[in-house]
């Protein structure tokens, strides 16, 4: 049973536009949601989180927009850059909990 | 500054060989973890250890194990390798369990053959 559905799988964007890449999850206990970026032959590492109290949150380029009531989150990349070429993962967890459920990841590719 | 290292980086195993998996963090974390990632199945945990001299089943157990050897090392072992745990394999770390960051490691392609 997948707890935190990602979409879509792959993704390719033009250069300056915007990339939105969506999730919902299942557990309303869910309380921390954060995206993570991962770049061919790296490990994953943290880019920006969420904590449902706040319907947006945003880290200069990257925005997380949260909906409790659908149970959705998003993260779009503005002005999108060939650098942000990556996978992107988003993911959920419950405070004071070990595990964190990891979507499918979205290969995003950004062309000139 | 190194953070999360593991070793090795490539291995290929014929089936039934066993093979052990080691990573060690240098930020002091307490929680440690071991996940797998396949193409359409995103990041999956194997076993993790909230703390120093604990250890717990993730999502995908079977046919592995773990030992958690002191604070900062972390391994996974392959007792028999088979087909299916071809995959790649990232250690992590956070400073605690509880929805910290999570710092993972280069990853360790492993290939069973």
């Amino acid at each position: 049973q997948q707890q935190v559905k990602q979409s879509p799988q792959s993704l390719i964007v033009q250069k300056g536009g915007i990339s939105i890449i969506n999730c919902a999850y299942e557990n309303t206990a869910f309380d921390y949601f954060p995206w993570y970026q991962q770049f061919p032959g790296k490990g994953p590492a943290l880019l920006i989180a969420i904590r449902p109290d706040v319907s947006e949150k945003k880290e200069g380029r990257f925005t997380i927009s949260f909906n409790k009531s659908a149970k959705q989150f998003s993260l779009h990349i503005m002005d999108s850059q060939p650098g942000d070429s990556a996978t992107y993962f988003c993911a959920a967890s419950i405070g004071g909990y070990q595990k964190v459920t990891f979507g499918i990841g979205t290969k995003l590719q950004v062309i000139p | 500054n190194a953070g999360v290292t593991q070793t090795p980086k490539f291995q290929v195993l014929k089936t039934g060989q066993s093979m052990t998996l080691q990573c060690a963090q240098d930020m002091n974390h307490n929680s440690m973890y071991w996940y797998r990632q396949d193409p359409g199945m995103g990041l999956r945990l194997i076993y993790y250890s909230a703390s120093e001299g604990t250890t717990d089943k993730g999502e995908v157990p079977n046919g592995y194990n773990v030992s958690r050897l002191n604070k900062r090392e972390f391994s996974l072992r392959l007792e028999s390798a088979a087909p299916s745990q071809t995959s790649v394999y990232f250690c992590a770390s956070s400073v605690t369990a509880s929805g910290n960051t999570i710092y993972f490691g280069e990853g360790s392609w492993l290939t069973v053959v």
